[in-house]
């Protein structure tokens, strides 16, 4: 069985300064990570994905993630936040069965 | 364009009635999942289907009904044995649920019911 935590169902932060979100995760087999955004009253979109080989991962918006077997960890950062970034964050882990596990998401608000 | 639709996007129903909620995608993908979110509990499975005419049990499928009759089609019946059926429905699809492909997910409906 898998399972994703997501320290802070909050983040505050300040447009321009870093962005981080926490994900820890455990599988029984080698995982799949992904991280999703969704906007209020939408659906989910992908931002990047760990399969395998290199563990920095970049996606979509200026995001990037680094997966850390040592820690079980795959923490979504972002140099510079921006207000188009206020939205929920959520961690996924695609363990045995192929199934996706959520964590339950992080509420990113941008501050002015 | 290709994707996911959900339709309608906003569902109200009295308590006891069964609702139909549906999903139709384009991608042209085998598998399909339906996701219940509720608020700081992320999204929870509810059924899955990885090919037409065959579906499972997710993690919460107690009070949930679906068919997979058609590739593009995967519809989710929510039934008055659901005891807490007001929340976010989000149908999502995949190529064929193997590998490392990732879920696309469509606007998703959200069921009030009183």
């Amino acid at each position: 069985a898998q399972s994703v935590t997501q320290l802070g169902s909050h983040v505050s932060v300040s447009e321009g300064a870093l962005v981080l979100l926490r994900c820890n995760y455990s599988s029984s087999v080698p995982p799949y990570l992904f991280w999703y955004v969704q906007y209020p009253n939408q659906g989910l979109q992908l931002l990047l994905k760990y399969t395998t080989g290199a563990t920095l991962v970049k996606g979509i918006n200026g995001f990037e993630a680094e997966f850390k077997k040592s820690e079980t960890s795959f923490h979504l950062t972002k140099p510079s936040a921006h207000m188009s970034d206020a939205a929920e964050y959520f961690c996924a882990v695609r363990g045995a069965g192929n199934m996706l596990t959520f964590g339950g998401g992080t509420r990113l608000m941008v501050k002015p | 364009d290709g994707g996911i639709t959900q339709s309608p996007k906003y569902l109200f129903r009295k308590e006891g009635q069964n609702v139909t909620l549906s999903c139709e995608q384009n991608l042209n993908h085998d598998a399909m999942y339906w996701y219940r979110q509720d608020p700081g509990q992320g999204l929870r499975l509810i059924y899955y289907s990885q090919i037409v005419n065959d579906f499972q049990k997710g993690d919460i499928a107690e009070g949930y009904s679906v068919s997979r009759e058609k590739k593009e089609s995967f519809p989710l019946t929510v039934t008055s044995a659901q005891k807490n059926p007001t929340a976010f429905y989000l149908c999502a699809s995949s190529i064929s649920g193997q590998g490392v492909e990732e879920q696309y997910f469509g606007p998703g409906t959200r069921l009030t019911v009183t």
